[in-house]
Order: structure tokens, then C-alpha cells, then sequence
């Protein structure tokens, strides 16, 4: 099966903490893409990170980073010293090589609110 | 460059009529995609185009018809619309050019359609 979990519905947090959105995904292939997307509450879809599965090392951007572990099938996002600004639904999602009518297969997103 | 455009933004439509969602890049994109994103889900894939004149089904499709005349547009037409098409509609376009999945998915800022 092909499929991208997000157990984590909504996280709350205060600014200025750490906080890690989990990513979890099944997958036949042994060639497949992972992404980040943003969706802040203006709701559209802000594209964040992409990362093949050949490539293990993690990404850090700014106050972002993307930790990708293929042993326990995990791609999952730290926002370090969070500010409102993040507070959005966050999407993963899994683009399959062989086997994905080109769509991305996505998670059902977890709900980030930064209080300030 | 504007990207992925989409009009309208927001529309009611009454069971029953019918009515074309356009979808509009200005990025030369090979590749294009209609997505549905119902409440607290995911984006669920209901058509793609990998060029002019070649469209096919993605996950959900019935109830939805496309055509790609063009590289730019590619609407998105809705017949006979049922309450159970209310949802945020999603369009996306990808280079193409590698002619493979994985590629980065640039998105539109949707369209809400509410079915009464």
C-alpha cells in the first residue's frame, strides 16, 4: 500500500519552542519522493521540501529541518524557536516512482498553532 | 511570474447545475493536476494531463470532466454538481520535463465550492 500518515492532528505550542510535525509513509517502491507543504490559514499550498529516497542526509533551512530515516520510514519536520507566523496545517506527502499516476499521495495534515 | 492561477475563489452552486472551475499557469509546466481537499483531509487527486491534448484519471474522478487544449489551462468541468462535491478545489502544474513522478507540484490558491 502507498499511504503517508500524520498521527499527529494538532500540536499547540508556545512561541519560541521546539516543536516536531511526524511523518510516517508505506511504500513499495524502493525509488519514491518525500514533500513538505505549508497550507496557512489564507489556505494555499506553500511547497517546503523535497527529498529523494536515495538521499538520507538531513535538511536544514532557516528555523526548518527534515530529519529522514528510510530504517523506520520517517521524514519528519522540526521548526526550531517557533514564531505565530508558522502557525499552519502541514502536509507530507509521498510521490511513489513506479507506481503513482504521477499524483501525490498525502497525509491528512497536522495542525500547528503557536500562541504567542 | 503569477504561477498557478484559479478563478473563481469561492462559488455556491445549486444540486444540480453545472459549472467550469479554470486553472490558468504561466510557468510553461508539462504536467498539470486537479485536486479535491475535503475538510481536516488530505488532497485527493481527481485529474491529471502530462500535455495538450492527454488527460487521464486520477483517484476520484467520477462527477468531474477536464480537457488540456492548451500548455496554460486546464479547467476543470463539473456536471449534474451533488452536495458531496463541496470541497476545496486544488489546481497544480509540475515541469514535466524529466517525464517521471517526484516532480515539485506548484499550486494554485483554490477554489471553495459550496453545493446546496
Amino acid at each position: 500500500a502507498q499511504k503517508v500518515t500524520q498521527a499527529q492532528t494538532e500540536i499547540s505550542v508556545v512561541e519560541k519552542e521546539d516543536v516536531t510535525l511526524d511523518c510516517v509513509y508505506e511504500t513499495r517502491d524502493t525509488t519514491y519522493y518525500l514533500f513538505w507543504y505549508k497550507q496557512p490559514p489564507s489556505g494555499e499550498l506553500v511547497f517546503l521540501i523535497r527529498r529523494n529516497s536515495f538521499d538520507e542526509q538531513n535538511e536544514i533551512s532557516g528555523r526548518y529541518s527534515w530529519n529522514f530515516q528510510k530504517s523506520t520510514s520517517s521524514f519528519n519536520f522540526t521548526i526550531t524557536a517557533s514564531q505565530v507566523v508558522d502557525s499552519a496545517v502541514y502536509f507530507c506527502a509521498l510521490s511513489p516512482y513506479m507506481d503513482s499516476n504521477y499524483q501525490l499521495i498525502w497525509g491528512a495534515g497536522t495542525k500547528l498553532i503557536i500562541k504567542p | 511570474n503569477a504561477g498557478v492561477t484559479q478563478t473563481p475563489k469561492f462559488r455556491i452552486l445549486k444540486i444540480g447545475q453545472s459549472m467550469t472551475l479554470q486553472c490558468t499557469q504561466d510557468m510553461n509546466h508539462n504536467y498539470m493536476y486537479w485536486y479535491r481537499q475535503d475538510p481536516g483531509m488530505g488532497l485527493k487527486l481527481i485529474y491529471y494531463s502530462v500535455g495538450a491534448g492527454i488527460t487521464d484519471k486520477g483517484e476520484v474522478p467520477n462527477g468531474y470532466n477536464v480537457s488540456r487544449s492548451t500548455t496554460e489551462d486546464f479547467p476543470l468541468r463539473l456536471e449534474l454538481a451533488a452536495p458531496s462535491q463541496t470541497s476545496v478545489y486544488f489546481c497544480a502544474s509540475s515541469r514535466g520535463t524529466s517525464g517521471a513522478p517526484g516532480e515539485t507540484q506548484y499550486f494554485g490558491p483554490g477554489t471553495r465550492l459550496l453545493v446546496l
